[in-house]
């Protein structure tokens, strides 16, 4: 079945260390890929998203993501973690005009 | 942008009643969508909300469980039916417009409690 994947449902890093939440996609081509972030009792905020061409992305709050088509990943990425990033983090896709999927989320902790 | 907001924020239901969620985008938009967040758990697509015809439900989830309208662009309301506590979770509007790489924009959702 098309879909994403995050294989790790908790992370835990510590303050000014850097960060990869892993997404693994299964789709026949190329789908769009994107990043949310939900903090505690807050609604979903997009990161980034890649639909074509360079495939490092450049997002909001220090974040980037690269997508791997060997890999069949889009891995998100920040080089220092602040405590406020801590948050659960939604990897998405679709095709089209068709809604977005969600994976599981990763939750990250980030501790002094 | 699009800006979504709900009404109501958060309710607590008695079981077997239903709730009306409204969904207002602050401009036209081609394509609304409600999900359901479980506690704890990712957002699961409940349907498309198609403009002047029935929306269109996934594996799991029946019209008559959750009635859905859309009467113009900009607004929607998901109605959850004849409750039970399986049925508290957070339920989110969705908003799009254009192409599928568009952002979708989220409301703040609706957390909904069943007694």
């Amino acid at each position: 079945a098309q879909s994403v994947t995050q294989p790790d449902i908790h992370i835990t890093v510590s303050e000014g260390a850097s960060l990869e939440l892993r997404c693994n996609y299964s789709y026949g081509a190329t789908p769009y890929l994107f990043w949310y972030v939900q903090s505690p009792g807050q609604g979903l905020q997009l990161l980034l998203k890649y639909f074509s061409g360079d495939t490092l992305v450049q997002g909001i709050k220090g974040f980037e993501a690269e997508f791997k088509r060997s890999q069949s990943s889009f891995n998100l990425r920040k080089p220092s973690v602040h405590w406020s990033d801590a948050a659960e983090y939604f990897c998405a896709w679709n095709s089209g005009n068709t809604p977005l999927v969600f994976g599981k989320g990763t939750r990250l902790s980030v501790i002094a | 942008s699009a800006v979504i907001s709900q009404k109501p924020s958060r309710d607590i239901c008695q079981r077997g009643t239903s709730l009306t969620i409204q969904c207002q985008v602050d401009s036209q938009v081609t394509m609304m969508f409600w999900y359901r967040q479980q506690p704890g758990q990712s957002l699961t697509l409940i349907a498309t909300a198609n403009q002047g015809s029935e929306a269109t439900y996934e594996s799991g989830f029946v019209i008559d469980k959750f009635p859905i309208s859309r009467p113009n662009l900009t607004f929607s309301t998901l109605t959850v039916s004849n409750m039970s506590p399986e049925d508290s979770s957070i339920y989110l509007c969705s908003a799009r417009g254009g192409q599928g790489h568009n952002e979708q924009f989220f409301g703040p959702g609706t957390r909904l409690t069943v007694l």
